[in-house]
């Protein structure tokens, strides 16, 4: 069975500094994973996607995540935290055979000024 | 291309009451599903469908029933409303894994 473990519920950062946002995965084989993001009152907007090629994938708004077979990891980075950045981001795997997305519990990210 | 439109946005029920949340998308998506958004919980998937005339179970599908008689829409429906229900509802469209979804429906049910 696949599963998805975010690490943090809640990350707060200064307005400039770097984010690191932790996910590790569980999955029989090759999985396909996502970062997602929902602003406040909003719906969920898809950030990134890695499915097999490079392992640094690189996203929208600066965000980057790489994917670490060994460490069964996908960590969400950005090198400069924006205040628009403060959000709730979600790390999703992909059951290739049926479909289905399989949601972590969530981390909010906090950006202070 | 209106990707996926889900109606409606806000819903307030008493208990007991029925009613369906619709979802319509026009990218002829083969693969639909419903998930509600709970604090702390993340996205948990009630039911989806993987084609017309076919719908399957999710991870918390008591209470919603489902049903896929279109490529373009997958209605979801509660039966007899409880207060548990009360949530935001998310309706996805997906090809290939990639996932595309509505902008939710907030459900209070008193």
């Amino acid at each position: 069975a696949q599963s998805v473990t975010q690490l943090d519920s809640h990350v707060s950062v200064s307005e400039g500094t770097p984010v690191l946002l932790r996910c590790n995965y569980s999955s029989s084989y090759s999985p396909s994973l996502f970062w997602y993001v929902q602003h406040p009152n909003k719906g969920l907007q898809l950030l990134l996607k890695y499915t097999s090629a490079a392992t640094l994938v690189k996203g929208i708004n600066g965000f980057e995540a790489e994917f670490k077979k060994s460490e069964t990891s996908f960590h969400l980075t950005k090198p400069s935290a924006h205040m628009s950045d403060a959000a709730e981001y979600f790390c999703v795997v992909s059951d290739s055979n049926t479909g289905k997305l399989i949601f972590g519990q969530g981390t909010t990210l906090q950006v202070k000024p | 291309n209106a990707g996926v439109t889900q109606t409606p946005k806000f819903q307030v029920l008493k208990t007991g009451q029925s009613m369906t949340l619709q979802c319509a998308q026009d990218m002829n998506h083969e693969y639909m599903s419903w998930y509600r958004q709970d604090p702390g919980m993340g996205l948990r998937l009630i039911h989806y469908s993987v084609g017309a005339g076919i719908t399957d179970q999710g991870e918390v599908p008591n209470g919603y029933n489902v049903s896929r008689s279109t490529t373009e829409d997958f209605p979801l429906r509660l039966l007899s409303a409880a207060p548990s229900q009360t949530s935001v509802y998310f309706c996805a469209s997906s090809y290939a894994s990639l996932a595309f979804f509505g902008q939710g429906t907030r459900l209070t049910v008193v």
